[in-house]
């Protein structure tokens, strides 16, 4: 247990649909992330909240929008994906963002399937 | 744009043996840290190393951050079935805007045999 929990755990959804990924942590972090890890490729770093405030918006296509209400809570809405989008997404937390020396705590990702 | 470079991307050994894997990059990284990562699993955090040439050990795994803050190896005494997994490297950037945001390497797929 990590304190960093992610829901769905799998999800498979048409080119057409609206999902959202939701992120939760328990650490009482203030910093979360989402990352996305695809086979053969590095953990690519998407968006980074800092105290509810989006710092980080890695070139991510719109069709990706990041959401956090609060500082324990960060959502991932997703409409129109297309097929290459299929990945385990990751959420994080640590402290802060921009510290180096801050951890981060992952959670055990949404396996995502777009068909 | 800062790369980080793992080797080997796989490895496969006996119960026993001992194991190095590397990590290196041409940047300078404020800290760097180590993940372990399971199948259908998000990356566990092993290891955060800081100061060059600073060595950590966890139990059978011994880290060890280069004089540079460059390059980072894990090395793994009597590897056991358990230590099967895929092991990450991530450097913290050190500055600008994405100061602190972390780079991942491609990670090593470690598997070892009973």
């Amino acid at each position: 247990e990590t304190g960093v929990t992610q829901t769905p755990r799998h999800l498979v959804m048409g080119m057409t649909n609206k999902k959202s990924l939701k992120c939760e942590q328990h650490l009482g972090h203030n910093a979360m992330y989402w990352y996305k890890q695809s086979a053969k490729k590095p953990l690519e770093l998407m968006f980074v909240y800092n105290f509810k405030e989006q710092t980080e918006n890695n070139s991510v296509p719109s069709r990706f929008s990041p959401e956090c209400p609060n500082s324990s809570h960060l959502f991932l809405h997703l409409h129109t994906l297309q097929p290459e989008d299929s990945a385990l997404y990751l959420c994080a937390s640590s402290r802060e963002s921009g510290y180096p020396s801050y951890e981060q705590y992952f959670g055990p990702g949404t396996r995502l399937t777009v068909t | 744009t800062q790369l980080l470079e793992q080797s080997p991307q796989f490895l496969s050994i006996q119960e026993g043996e001992n194991l190095t894997v590397y990590c290196n990059s041409s940047s300078v990284f404020s800290s760097l840290q180590w993940y372990r990562q399971e199948p259908g699993e998000g990356p566990v955090l092993l290891v955060t190393v800081v100061t060059g040439g600073e060595v950590k050990k966890l139990k059978r795994l011994t880290f060890q951050f280069g004089d540079a803050r460059k390059d980072s190896s894990l090395h793994i005494t009597a590897a056991q079935p358990g230590d099967t997994g895929l092991y990450l490297c991530a450097g913290a950037m050190n500055y600008g805007g994405s100061q602190g945001n972390l780079i991942f390497g491609k990670g090593t797929k470690l598997s070892v045999k009973p």
